[in-house]
């Protein structure tokens, strides 16, 4: 079946830290990957996001390079600021239908 | 163009009773996906619309179900509340088979 693994929380580091946040995933096929960002009291943003093997998805500082021989898609960020404080998921789109399969999400806290 | 809608925003229910989400996706969409979002339990797929037909159901009981009318607006019915269904309930929009989808900001439910 599919599903996505992504590392517990919660993460809190300092301004300009850099940011990793682990993914994994198991699929039939090959799946389209996805970050998602959450802030608080909102509903979920797509951050990035890769279609095929080796793609690099990147956005606002952040990215994550779909890797097939490991079945990973970490996102990383250089130097994350205090505003990247949010919840992230990770999630991954099947290569039929239209349902996404998502992880428990990661929160980050960034202080200053 | 206006976002996905998600109506109330806000609920608290008793035990027993039952409830009815609303949620009306980006003009133009006409696949609309509910999830539900608890603290322990990450995003878990609940189903999935279109045109009017469900094309996807998640591992949930037969309490939750859900429509979508011709204008592709949905629906989603949890009958004979429980106290675990207290959660965040987010409704997400995309075209068909889209590689992305666009949440609304979610309905909290408090069951008590």
């Amino acid at each position: 079946g599919n599903s996505v693994t992504q590392m517990e929380g919660p993460v809190t580091l300092s301004e300009e830290a850099f940011l990793t946040i682990n993914c994994t995933y198991t699929a039939t096929g090959y799946p389209s990957l996805f970050w998602y960002v959450q802030y608080p009291g909102e509903g979920l943003q797509l951050l990035l996001k890769a279609t095929k093997a080796d793609d690099k998805g990147s956005n606002k500082g952040f990215e994550a390079t779909y890797r097939k021989e490991t079945t990973s898609f970490h996102l990383e960020k250089g130097s994350v600021q205090v505003s990247d404080s949010a919840v992230y998921f990770c999630a991954l789109k099947a290569n039929t239908g239209n349902q996404f399969y998502f992880g428990t999400g990661t929160s980050l806290t960034v202080i200053p | 163009k206006a976002g996905v809608t998600q109506t109330p925003r806000y609920l608290i229910k008793t035990r027993g009773q039952q409830v009815t989400l609303s949620c009306s996706p980006i003009s133009g969409h006409r696949s609309v996906s509910w999830y539900q979002q608890t603290p322990g339990q990450g995003l878990q797929f609940l189903f999935e619309y279109f045109s009017e037909t469900q094309r996807n159901k998640g591992n949930f009981p037969g309490r939750f179900s859900g429509r979508q009318f011709s204008n592709s607006r949905s629906e989603m019915n949890v009958s004979t509340l429980e106290l675990g269904d207290s959660a965040l309930y987010l409704c997400a929009s995309s075209l068909e088979d889209s590689y992305e989808q666009y949440f609304g900001p979610g309905t909290r439910l408090t069951v008590t």
